[in-house]
Parts: C-alpha cells; sequence; structure tokens
C-alpha cells in the first residue's frame, strides 16, 4: 500500500537557521501531497499542498516541490523563528475503493531556539 | 468563526470502561472525520461519516469501536471496554463537501485518551 516516511525528529535548529525536513512517499497513481503543522495544544493546519508532479507549494515562507522521480516532498524554509516550533506531518491522498483517504507520516517535531 | 471542536480534551478511563468522544464540525460543514494517532506513530484514518450516514469504515477495528453523526449534534466515537492498547490521540477533522483527494480538512485538537 501507499506511505509515507519522515524524518525522525526532533530536529532543533537555532533561530535563522535554514530548514528542511525530509519527507518521501511510496504511491501508485498520483497523489496530491501535503504538509501539515500541529503547534502544542491546538489541531492540525494545512501548510502547504501540492497536486501534481512538479507543483510548489508555498506559505508563511515554507516551500516543498513536488518531486516524482525521487518520490519526495521535502519542507524547506529560509530563516526559521521560534514561533514555526511545532510537529509537521506529511502526508498524501489516497484513493480506496471510491474513497478518498490521506496516509500520513509519523511527524517531524521541530525545536527553534532562539 | 468556530473552528473544529472536540471533546474532551483529555480522558482517562480504566480497562473495561466505556469512552466516548465528541466532534462537533466547523458551521456549514457535514462530513466528518476520525483518525487515531499511536505513540511515535502518524495518524490512521478510522471512518468517514456524513450526516446520518457511515459513508467509510475501512479503517475501524471491527470490535468495540463504533461511531455515528447523528441530524443533530456533535459526531460520536465510541469504544467499549477499553484496553491498555487504546491509548492514543485521536483527531477529528471536517470537510463542506465530500473530500476530493486535494482539499483541506479542517482538524480539531485531538482527545487524548489514556487507559490505564
Amino acid at each position: 500500500g501507499n506511505s509515507v516516511t519522515q524524518m525522525e525528529g526532533p530536529v532543533t535548529l537555532s533561530e535563522e537557521a535554514f530548514l528542511t525536513i525530509n519527507c518521501t512517499y511510496t504511491a501508485t497513481g498520483y497523489p496530491s501531497l501535503f504538509w501539515y503543522v500541529q503547534y502544542p495544544g491546538e489541531g492540525l493546519q494545512l501548510l502547504l499542498k501540492a497536486t501534481k508532479a512538479d507543483d510548489k507549494g508555498s506559505n508563511k515562507g515554507f516551500e516543498a516541490t513536488y518531486r516524482k522521480e525521487t518520490t519526495s516532498f521535502h519542507l524547506e524554509k529560509g530563516s526559521v523563528q521560534v514561533s514555526d516550533s511545532a510537529v509537521y506531518f506529511c502526508a498524501l491522498s489516497e484513493v480506496k475503493d471510491s474513497n478518498y483517504q490521506l496516509i500520513w507520516g509519523a511527524g517531524t517535531k521541530l525545536i527553534i531556539k532562539p | 468563526n468556530a473552528g473544529v471542536m472536540q471533546n474532551p480534551r483529555h480522558l482517562v478511563r480504566r480497562r473495561g470502561q466505556e469512552a466516548r468522544l465528541r466532534c462537533s464540525p466547523m458551521k456549514g460543514h457535514s462530513h466528518v472525520y476520525w483518525y487515531r494517532q499511536l505513540p511515535e506513530e502518524g495518524l490512521k484514518f478510522m471512518v468517514y461519516l456524513q450526516k446520518e450516514n457511515i459513508i467509510d469504515e475501512s479503517g475501524m477495528p471491527k470490535e468495540r469501536f463504533s461511531a455515528e453523526f447523528p441530524k443533530e449534534g456533535p459526531s460520536i466515537l465510541r469504544i467499549q471496554q477499553v484496553v491498555r492498547g487504546d491509548s492514543a490521540a485521536y483527531f477529528c477533522a471536517s470537510s463542506p463537501t465530500r473530500w476530493g483527494g486535494e482539499e483541506t480538512q479542517y482538524f480539531g485538537p485531538g482527545t487524548r485518551l489514556l487507559v490505564l
């Protein structure tokens, strides 16, 4: 079946550092890809998405490009802030018996130190 | 504009008791999805409901778990005779229409269930 693999956390960086959180996937067909973020004590929020190969999703300074050749959707940000501390989830959409489902990675906890 | 509400936020049960988790979708949303997150794992889809209908329950354990979304009131995820392995975070999400694989799902803050 389809699956998503994320780099293990926690990832600890200093403020203004460059961020990369790796995400790779296995899938049949052409899924849409998502990054969700969960801030402490809150629900998951959609951060960005890409629906086809070579699309770039971007939001709040974060970017991720849908790379079909490497089956990857790595999350990047040029200069992180303390407020970016959260858990980041990579996910893909899958069709199962005519119903769409989200398949999730395990999440990567990001800690930004001032 | 209230988001997806879940309650309780934390629930402690002893083995053999029942757990009831509630989810109120965003206003205007009639599609609800339940997910479970076991410790150190990603979210796993459990069930998709529309008002008064279960659309996809392919991720639900066959025993002890049930879900409903009545015409009035919140969606309920019910776990009977809880066991320690049910300890997890349970998330609810909603959408205004049937999710087509690309749109946003809107998530609640989750219910953390601890079974003693």
